[in-house]
Formats: C-alpha cells, structure tokens, sequence
C-alpha cells in the first residue's frame, strides 16, 4: 500500500481556471506537508508548505490540510500555462519509534498539470 | 548566492564502475538528503544526514554509500553492487533548527549506466 497517493492524472485545465490537485497520506501521525513543483528535466521546487489544518494561502496558491481524513490538496487560482508541471506532494511522517523526527519525506508519484491557452 | 550545487550534470558510466556524485550546500543547513526518481515516480530516499560524521540508510540504501565528512558536503557513491542505476539524482537539504521541515533541492544529477 503506498503511503502518499495523489490523483493519478494527467490533469488539464483551461487557462484561467482552478486547478486542485489531491494527496491522501497512510500515516496518520503525519506532521508535515509540502508541495513541489517539477518542470521537465528540472529539479523539484519548493511552493507550498502546511503544518495546520485549514487553509493557507499564498499567491494564487492555496494548499488544504485535513488531518481527520488524511487528505491535503492544493489549488491553483487562474491558471497559467506556466503552471504546466508536474506536481509532488510530500509528507513528512513525524518521529519514528525512538522519538526522533529525521525531517524525512515520503513523496507521491506526482500529478501531472497541462494549462492550455 | 546560497544554495544546493550537485556535480555533474549528466553523468555516464560503464557497468562493473563506482561513480561519485558531488552535493555542496552554502545554506548553512545541518540536514541533507539523497533521492532518486525513475521515470514518472516519485522521489525515492537513498541516505540522510543530520549532522557531520553521521548518516542513516534510507529505503533504498543498497547499492549505495555516502560520506558526511564536512557540513557542507555530502557526496554519495553508486556502486557497481546497484542492479539498476539508471536514474535521476536529487540532493537536498534542510535547516534542523525550528519546527520546520522544508527541503530544498539541488539541480540534480542524471546518471546513465552504459
């Protein structure tokens, strides 16, 4: 069973519009949750983090966290044909048996975004 | 500027080789990490380090041996013992101070086994 999933896309959406891009965790000690944006060929990037449950906004940018179902997601308002990338979500599990919190990340296998003209 | 550099960007090795894979970091960050994506997955952790002269395994460690002698470094070695090392490279790093976790990643390093 993997431990991240997100929705399996391809997504594409018209520009202009929402995107929403979904990620549900295992873990239910989670405590830590990220967005990376990967263009092709490129590294992944830092866009979005949340550590509370609610709603936080940056930008065009809005990342949910629902801790009671697992569940965390990001929107994209006004999508942009620059916004076509791939798109990871990524957990952080918490501290491990001992105790201790290694900042370790367990990722989804991405989702991939298309904004057309 | 501060930042994640990784070294090279393309690398090709021959099968029966050990290749070295560079990280530096200038962010100051005690953490780093090592990850490998294939093709249309995600990201995979190799080993992870949080302080110098120490590291762990991660979940795909085999094949695989890393170094943390100086803060800023943190090469990792792909040895002849990994069956399938055809893959993408990611470095990264993380500040251990505070309650936060972000990573931040490097260029990356595209390994192809000849």
């Amino acid at each position: 069973q993997k431990e991240v999933e997100q929705n399996s896309g391809p997504l594409s959406v018209p520009e202009g519009a929402i995107a929403s891009l979904n990620c549900t965790y295992s873990d239910r000690g989670s405590q830590s949750f990220f967005w990376y944006r990967q263009y092709s060929g490129k590294s992944p990037e830092l866009i979005m983090s949340i550590y509370s449950n609610g709603d936080k906004e940056d930008g065009r940018f809005t990342a949910q966290l629902n801790k009671a179902s697992q569940y965390v997601s990001l929107l994209i308002r006004d999508s942009q044909p620059s916004d076509s990338a791939t798109y990871l979500c990524a957990v952080n599990p918490g501290r491990d048996a001992g105790g201790t919190s290694y900042g370790k990340l367990t990722f989804g296998q991405g989702t991939i975004l298309t904004v057309h003209p | 500027d501060g930042g994640i550099t990784q070294s090279p960007k393309y690398l090709f090795r021959k099968e029966g080789q050990n290749v070295t894979l560079s990280c530096e970091q200038n962010l100051n960050h005690d953490a780093m990490y090592w990850y490998r994506q294939d093709p249309g997955q995600g990201l995979r952790l190799i080993y992870y380090s949080q302080i110098v002269n120490d590291f762990q395994k991660g979940d795909i460690a085999e094949g695989y041996s890393v170094s943390r002698e100086k803060k800023e470094s943190f090469p990792l070695t792909v040895t002849s013992a990994q069956k399938n090392p055809t893959a993408f490279y990611l470095c990264a790093s993380r500040r251990t101070s505070g309650s936060y976790n972000e990573q931040f990643f490097g260029p990356g390093t595209r390994l192809t086994v000849l």
